[in-house]
């Protein structure tokens, strides 16, 4: 099983802020890395796949890093529809794995 | 555009079988291209993985519900389906079904979920 360290837990934040969230795997992944948004009462939408590679539709604030062991996702400029929860998950192999959660709250 | 609808009881007796099926809309469930997914979330807490299968039937379950966990797939209906069985409190959730990509699975289309309880 790969397990995957998230953090922070939660991050508070301004609008305008550039935020940074890491993931760090137990073992390496190459770029088998998914970053997700999920807003309260909502299921989970896909930001970013292929550690780096932005969903289509999604706006061009978020970027996402890291091979191997070590990720990020950065929100560039936090927009106030930003203010949610994010997971990383990996799909390197089964079973598949997500990252305990980064809640973004308003400062 | 492709939809993925959850459904099934949303209350379940203690020690009984959950069941739900994830019903594709707007495409096949046939495509080569892509494996279909359980992913589950208790109150309050992450996201875990259930398991996933092929269009081909092949299967991938956690480790951890494995022994409790039957995912199946229903080319016709374009449904696929899972059972949990001999469930708990902790098995209450909100459950949701996926479509998985880039193999074996990054989530790209989620269903919107449907909260199961487990209560006598």
């Amino acid at each position: 099983v790969i397990w995957m360290t998230q953090s922070p837990s939660l991050l508070s934040a301004s609008t305008g802020d550039r935020v940074i969230i890491s993931c760090r795997m137990s073992q390496g992944i190459s770029s088998y890395l998914a970053w997700y948004q999920q807003k309260p009462g909502k299921a989970p939408e896909l930001l970013i796949y292929a550690a780096s590679t932005l969903q289509s539709g999604v706006p061009s604030r978020f970027s996402g890093s890291g091979s191997g062991t070590d990720f990020t996702l950065t929100i560039s400029c936090l927009q106030s529809e930003d203010f949610a929860t994010y997971y990383c998950q990996q799909y390197y192999s089964f079973p598949l794995t997500f990252g305990g959660g980064t809640k973004v709250e308003i400062k | 555009q492709l939809q993925l609808q959850e459904s099934g009881p949303g209350l379940v007796k203690p020690s009984e079988t959950l069941s739900l099926t994830c019903t594709v809309s707007g495409g096949s469930i046939s495509s080569s291209s892509y494996y279909w997914g359980w992913i589950r979330q208790p109150p309050g807490k992450g996201l875990e993985w259930i398991g996933s299968i092929y269009y081909s039937g092949s299967t991938y379950y956690n480790p951890s519900l494995k022994s409790r966990v039957t995912i199946s797939v229903d080319t016709s209906k374009n449904q696929f389906s899972l059972k949990l069985s001999s469930v708990t409190a902790a098995d209450t959730a909100v459950y949701y079904c996926a479509r998985g990509f880039d193999q074996p699975g990054a989530f790209d289309i989620w269903g919107q979920g449907t909260m199961v309880t487990v209560s006598s």
